[in-house]
């Protein structure tokens, strides 16, 4: 089965700081990748998603990730924060094909500071 | 803006007491989840449909139960609630296909029992 780690759980950042976030996955085969966010008081909701092709993925508000498959990673990045962007953020894998059960990671709550 | 529904949004009730959290979802996906959600904690599956009158269970052992009599409808039914079914509840809904692993999700039910 399939598991995810996210490394870090609380980040504190100003406005205009630079954002990564780290998500490992395990998995020997294909996957599908996610980043998931959820605003306070808000359903979570698709930031960006990999499913093949170029490994830099462009997301919604400026993010993006590149997927490593070496390294089997996905991390988040955003250049510069902004105050909006405070939320809790959920790296997500699926084993590509068929039906295959989506597994979420611990998540990170990201704080800006204005 | 989500097209999945739950209600309650939340729920304060008594040990003992049966309740049912509805989902509903107007997009027309085939597969439906319930998620449970902890601070701190990853999204657990604890209930998963591929369509209309399939249930399984998911990873996480649950003594709630589901009904899939409606392509749109998945509640999820407790029947008989105790202090350590407290926790937040989120369903969601996926297309078939590829883009399958993108869920939609709910706001969540908060359900509290005393």
């Amino acid at each position: 089965a399939q598991s995810v780690s996210q490394h870090n759980h609380h980040v504190i950042l100003s406005e205009a700081a630079s954002l990564e976030l780290g998500c490992n996955y395990s998995y020997g085969g294909t996957v599908n990748l996610f980043w998931y966010v959820q605003y306070p008081g808000q359903h979570l909701q698709l930031l960006l998603k990999y499913f093949s092709g170029d490994p830099l993925v462009k997301g919604i508000k400026g993010f993006e990730a590149e997927f490593i498959k070496s390294k089997f990673s996905f991390n988040l990045r955003k250049p510069s924060v902004q105050w909006s962007d405070t939320a809790e953020y959920f790296c997500a894998v699926n084993p590509s094909g068929g039906y295959q059960k989506v597994t979420f990671g611990i998540g990170t709550k990201l704080q800006v500071i204005p | 803006e989500a097209d999945i529904y739950q209600t309650p949004r939340y729920l304060v009730i008594g040990t003992g007491k049966k309740i049912t959290l509805e989902c509903s979802q107007t997009m027309g996906h085939d597969k439906m989840y319930w998620y449970q959600q902890d601070p701190g904690m990853e999204l657990h599956l604890i209930h998963y449909s591929y369509g209309v009158n399939s249930t399984e269970k998911g990873d996480l052992s649950s003594e709630s139960t589901v009904s899939r009599i409606r392509t749109e409808h998945f509640p999820l039914t407790l029947e008989s609630a105790r202090p350590s079914h407290t926790s937040q509840y989120l369903c969601a809904s996926s297309r078939t296909g590829f883009g399958t692993g993108e869920l939609f999700f709910g706001e969540g039910s908060r359900l509290t029992v005393l």
